[in-house]
């Protein structure tokens, strides 16, 4: 099991710019969340998918986020246009269920905007 | 007010002593608990779960959940170099939608 893989690891890019952040969740894991993690405001909840239908989106800060989830084995979370505040790691995290016995995170993708 | 609270830390201490970790929240709908260890530039990864209230151990490691004060707290015995890491515990009712607190980061010292 290769787990939740992220993409890309790290981005630059410039204020204004259209960033986009890939997120593999692992095969059979029908949950998936969306995380942002800074210093100032800890981890984040941003939106969360139920086989691969959007459930709470309430987290996402602002029009500028949007994600999608075409299909079981893919979603994405983009940012249009990124501004330096969004400068955040990124998380994607899948579960089982619920995912009220844990959920398995990625590795997260480091963003600065400049 | 955020619904979980965790304080930040840093907290130090010497190999072998024990850690305790705790945090308060505020959502009475909370019904699972949990502790991710996170350690620096990498994804949290999950530590323990609970279910209401009480107590579970596994080897160094013991989470506790005291529903009435709304009060988590994590014991890591003999704590370890390797057990420097940021704790972050966690909150859900039965929504599947996890929330998590600020995170304490630990430092071991051998």
């Amino acid at each position: 099991d290769a787990g939740v893989i992220q993409s890309p690891r790290h981005e630059v890019t410039e204020m204004g710019q259209e960033v986009t952040l890939r997120c593999k969740p692992i095969s059979g894991h029908d949950y998936l969340f969306w995380y942002r993690q800074t210093m100032m405001r800890g981890l984040e909840l941003l939106i969360y998918f139920n086989n691969n239908v959007p459930i709470d989106d309430s987290g996402m800060p602002e029009d500028r986020f949007s994600a999608k989830m075409p299909n079981a084995s893919f979603s994405t979370l983009k940012i249009q246009p990124s501004e330096p505040r969004d400068s955040a790691v990124y998380f994607c995290a899948s579960s089982r269920n619920t995912g009220l016995h844990g959920y398995t995170f990625g590795s997260g993708t480091r963003l600065t905007v400049v | 007010q955020k619904e979980v609270e965790q304080d930040p830390g840093p907290l130090s201490v010497p190999e072998g002593a024990i850690v305790s970790l705790n945090c308060t929240y505020s959502n009475s709908a909370f019904q699972y608990f949990m502790w991710y260890r996170q350690y620096s530039r990498k994804g949290p990864e999950l530590l323990m779960y609970t279910y209401s209230s009480g107590n579970k151990e596994d080897g160094r490691f013991t989470a506790q959940v005291d529903k009435s004060s709304k009060y988590i707290s994590l014991f890591i015995r003999d704590s370890q170099p390797s057990d420097s890491a940021t704790y972050l515990c966690a909150g859900s009712s039965n929504t599947g939608k996890l929330i998590f607190g600020q995170g304490t980061t630990l430092q071991v010292k051998p």
